[in-house]
């Protein structure tokens, strides 16, 4: 069956523009998660959503980050007057309800701030 | 918080088992452990997950001690395609989302 997918693959903008990034879920997984990978490095807890709700943003970096989600489907993670600290692949995740579930990644989105 | 710690990088030859070690000595009771294979340009796939004993499944074992604060992952016989980092996380999903750390994985190479 389908799995994640994430748009743009590859997203190249100048610093100060504002991107937004897409992600579309696993049907039924009301579980959406964002993270950031660096080059190199491991993942980084941006939002969690449980369903169209967030009751956990406690890891975007600032508030030039913010993200949503409607019908228990799609999200979009949107990055505001974007700075060259903000290149880094965007990676989002969905679950099952319940507890444990593993998580099913997409591809993410490469972003390249210049 | 639960934090995992894991070799930065091991290096194993094609038909070798190998085994990669995972601390959590924080490790809560509600915890489980699972772990996760990434790929370059991809995003980390789920290999395993487990509470407590062994765990297999087609393409690993999980071994957990009694008292949980590491666990182990085996991989039988493995092949260049297994070259990847892997991922060991602690931690209850959903509403402990942020709890959940991935950390740097480690790096594994394996050679012909």
């Amino acid at each position: 069956g389908a799995g994640v997918s994430q748009s743009p693959s590859n997203k190249v903008t100048e610093k100060g523009k504002d991107v937004e990034l897409r992600c579309d879920p696993i049907s039924g997984h009301t579980a959406l998660y964002w993270y950031r990978q660096r080059l190199g490095q491991g993942l980084e807890f941006l939002i969690y959503f449980q369903g169209n709700s967030a009751p956990d943003k406690s890891g975007l970096p600032s508030d030039r980050f913010s993200a949503e989600r409607t019908g228990e489907s799609v999200s979009t993670l949107t990055i505001q007057r974007t700075q060259q600290e903000d290149s880094a692949v965007y990676l989002c995740a969905s679950a099952l309800p319940g507890r444990n579930q593993p998580q099913h990644f997409g591809d993410g989105t490469r972003l390249s701030i210049l | 918080l639960a934090k995992t710690t894991q070799p930065i990088s091991m290096d194993s030859y094609e038909g070798q088992e190998v085994n990669i070690t995972c601390s959590h000595n924080n490790i809560a009771t509600n915890d489980y452990i699972t772990w996760y294979q990434q790929f370059p340009s991809q995003g980390p796939r789920f290999i395993i997950q487990g509470y407590k004993t062994k765990v297999t499944n087609e393409v690993a074992s999980l071994f957990i001690p009694a008292d949980r604060k590491s666990s182990t992952l085996s991989l039988p016989r493995v092949s260049l395609s297994d070259t990847a980092v892997y991922y060991c996380l602690v931690g209850e999903e959903g509403s402990s989302a942020s709890k959940i750390i991935f950390g740097s994985g480690t790096r594994l190479s394996i050679r012909p």
